[in-house]
């Protein structure tokens, strides 16, 4: 069974960077073809893709974010940690990890976590 | 990036009546190796996104048969042959075949 969690921060101040840290089971992230991706939602809005880590640490970020993002894992912790620096509170917003394979793609989700950018 | 454009944006249905919510994107979501990798996510209300479709028209494992996906190219279809109460929330498309991956802006689903 695969299970995602977020955690982090439920707070920072604008300027300040923000850690997540997603924390996995049921998979491992030096199988071939596994993934582990990042995406947001703000309060009443859409769903935003962020970026995506491979299992061979080929890395994928969204153009519009990517000076601001850093996605790293720690294969075994089974963790995957994402930085977004110069947060803004625009970037309030539930985030979620994902597990996305190179075949099968964003199957399982994380709960989220909701992190408000306020000073 | 690869733009996807959903409609309606809120879609009211009877309990029981079918449901079709459209999807199209900006460019050919056919990859190299042949598989279109159209996605939908079905999101109610407080939860995470759940993943219904993959490839245009698979299901995912414990998902009802009254949905299903199709298309092809850049145009796509999600149908709820009949809706029922807890079908009730927000519907997403997203592409993988292109970088980024990029969702649709959302489709809520409510009971009329």
């Amino acid at each position: 069974q695969i299970t995602l969690k977020e955690s982090g921060p439920t707070l920072v101040k604008p300027t300040q960077t923000l850690t997540l840290t997603c924390t996995f089971s049921g998979f491992s992230l030096s199988t071939s073809g596994v993934g582990v991706g990042w995406i947001r939602q703000p309060p009443g809005k859409a769903l935003e893709w962020l970026a995506l880590i491979y299992w061979n640490d080929d890395k994928r970020y969204s153009p519009s974010l990517k000076s601001r993002l850093t996605i790293t894992k720690d294969t075994s912790k089974n963790q995957v940690v994402l930085t977004m620096t110069n947060m803004d509170p625009v970037d309030t917003a539930t985030y979620y990890c994902a597990h996305s394979g190179t075949i099968s793609q964003y199957s399982n989700w994380g709960q989220g976590t909701l992190v408000t950018v306020s000073s | 990036d690869v733009v996807m454009t959903q409609s309606p944006l809120s879609l009211p249905v009877t309990l029981g009546q079918p449901a079709s919510i459209s999807c199209r994107s900006s460019q050919s979501l056919v990859y190299s190796d042949g598989n279109t990798y159209l996605n939908w996510f079905q999101q109610r209300p407080g939860q995470s996104p759940r993943r219904l479709i993959y490839k245009v028209s698979n299901r995912d494992s414990g998902v009802p048969d009254r949905f299903s996906g199709s298309g092809s190219g850049t145009d796509f279809t999600l149908k709820i042959s009949r809706v029922e109460a807890e079908d009730v929330g927000v519907y997403y498309c997203m592409q993988g075949t292109h970088w980024p991956h990029t969702f649709g802006g959302g489709t809520k689903v409510e009971i009329k």
